[in-house]
């Protein structure tokens, strides 16, 4: 079992929606949450960092930590064509890095 | 403040080869980690060098190495080449100040192996 599991889609929506991406993790260690954004042939670029559970608003992205389920999620209001990348979760445990696999959306116009 | 900078941005090798990766952290970013991305596998956490000294090591063969200067650049290098090392090559700078400091992407390196 993958520390962190991440459903990689595709996932395809209209503009204007909201969207809700999510990953879950296995260890309790982990102490800090990040979302990145990857447009194709390019490095991902941090989205979201929170540390503690609860929601984390910045525009029309807002990220949610629930630690007692091991749950997090990212929602993405008004969503745009631009929007359009693959969103990869991350969180840390001391100095390590762990990857969701990435869910890939798509918003059509 | 310029982001991180690596170079080559695409590289094509032959199986058997030795190739170098570089990357430049952001100003006054004193941790660099390496990561490989692929299509199957995702991105996998290669190795982390801070002040010039391997901190942490993923799970990846010997033929991938790294090292890192005082001025913060890092290499990294893969020798024998396979066809599956053929992926996304990825630097990421942090500042390190404490254990929450996000990290920050470069671009990344593209290697084909043939």
């Amino acid at each position: 079992q993958k520390e962190v599991e991440q459903d990689p889609g595709p996932l395809s929506v209209p503009e204007g929606a909201i969207v809700s991406l999510n990953c879950t993790y296995s260890n309790s260690a982990f102490q800090y949450f990040m979302w990145y954004r990857q447009y194709s042939r390019k490095g991902p670029e941090l989205l979201m960092y929170t540390y503690s559970s609860g929601n984390k608003e910045d525009g029309r992205f807002t990220a949610q930590v629930d630690k007692s389920s091991k749950y997090i999620s990212l929602f993405i209001r008004d969503s745009q064509p631009s929007d359009s990348a693959t969103y990869l979760c991350a969180m840390k445990r001391g100095n390590k890095l762990v990857f969701g696999a990435g869910t890939i959306l798509r918003v059509k116009s | 403040k310029a982001g991180v900078t690596q170079t080559p941005r695409y590289l094509i090798k032959t199986r058997g080869q030795q190739v170098t990766l570089s990357c430049s952290p952001i100003s006054g970013h004193r941790s660099v980690s390496w990561y490989q991305q692929t299509p199957g596998q995702g991105l996998q956490f290669l190795f982390e060098y801070f002040s010039e000294t391997q901190r942490n090591k993923g799970n990846f063969p010997g033929r991938f190495s790294g090292r890192q200067f005082s001025n913060s650049r890092s290499e990294m290098n893969v020798s024998t080449l396979e066809l599956g090392d053929s992926a996304l090559y990825l630097c990421a700078s942090s500042p390190w100040t404490s254990g929450k400091d996000e990290q920050f992407f470069g671009p990344g390196t593209r290697l084909t192996v043939l």
